[in-house]
């Protein structure tokens, strides 16, 4: 699996839009790019995926850029409860590997 | 629909001793993934689990073992536990092996003392 490069961490003002940045320069051309996020000591929490087109739902937008050596996860009006560890993977097989993620902290 | 379930939720075992956690799928999946998950490596893959069959493994020793029963509830065991097994061991479940949307329970925390 291609391994992804995040920023280790982040902030982000109450009700703005976060914007997580991930590059998968490595990534081929039958990879999905999902995104996960940690809450302190609890299971991850599968976000969205996407494999060459953006994406978006309830959660969060996923943009992908044209040569998929990159992604941006959107989260459109970020809360307190959205203060997570957030992960960015690219897969093919069933087991997914984790890299250290962004620690996003959004600031009241 | 429920979650993933895991159990029991904590643990506390010696050096030594042998650990089995249960974890249950959401309904209708048949694969289950186990990671463990540590402060100094993250989380890492430990085996995933398809129709009774062990698909994929990680590189983990050979204490730790798996299965999976033809209700597609898995467990996982531990022997001879060591200092360093001490974790936050995760379940997920996925409606097939593949690239496949995996769902997270909340864990089993191990303390070994």
């Amino acid at each position: 699996d291609a391994k992804t490069t995040q920023p280790p961490s982040m902030d982000c003002a109450e009700g703005r839009a976060a914007n997580l940045p991930c590059n998968h320069s490595t990534i081929s051309g039958n990879e999905y790019v999902y995104w996960y996020r940690q809450i302190h000591s609890q299971g991850p929490q599968y976000i969205i995926h996407g494999l060459k087109n953006n994406e978006t739902n309830e959660m969060a937008s996923l943009i992908i850029t044209e040569d998929r050596k990159s992604s941006t996860l959107i989260l459109p009006h970020a809360t307190l409860r959205d203060t997570a560890v957030y992960y960015c993977i690219v897969r093919v097989a069933n087991n997914l590997f984790f890299g250290t993620g962004t620690r996003l902290t959004v600031i009241p | 629909k429920a979650g993933v379930t895991q159990t029991p939720r904590y643990l506390i075992k010696t050096r030594g001793q042998q650990v089995t956690l249960s974890c249950s799928p959401i309904s209708g999946h048949r694969s289950v993934s186990w990671y463990q998950q540590t402060p100094g490596q993250g989380l890492q893959f430990l085996f995933e689990y398809f129709s009774e069959t062990q698909r994929n493994k990680g590189n983990f020793p050979g204490r730790f073992s798996g299965r999976q029963f033809s209700n597609s509830r898995s467990e996982m065991n531990v022997s001879t536990l060591e200092l360093g097994d001490s974790a936050l061991y995760l379940c997920a479940s996925s409606q097939s092996t593949g690239p496949d949307t995996q769902y997270f329970g909340p864990g089993t925390r191990l303390t070994v003392l």
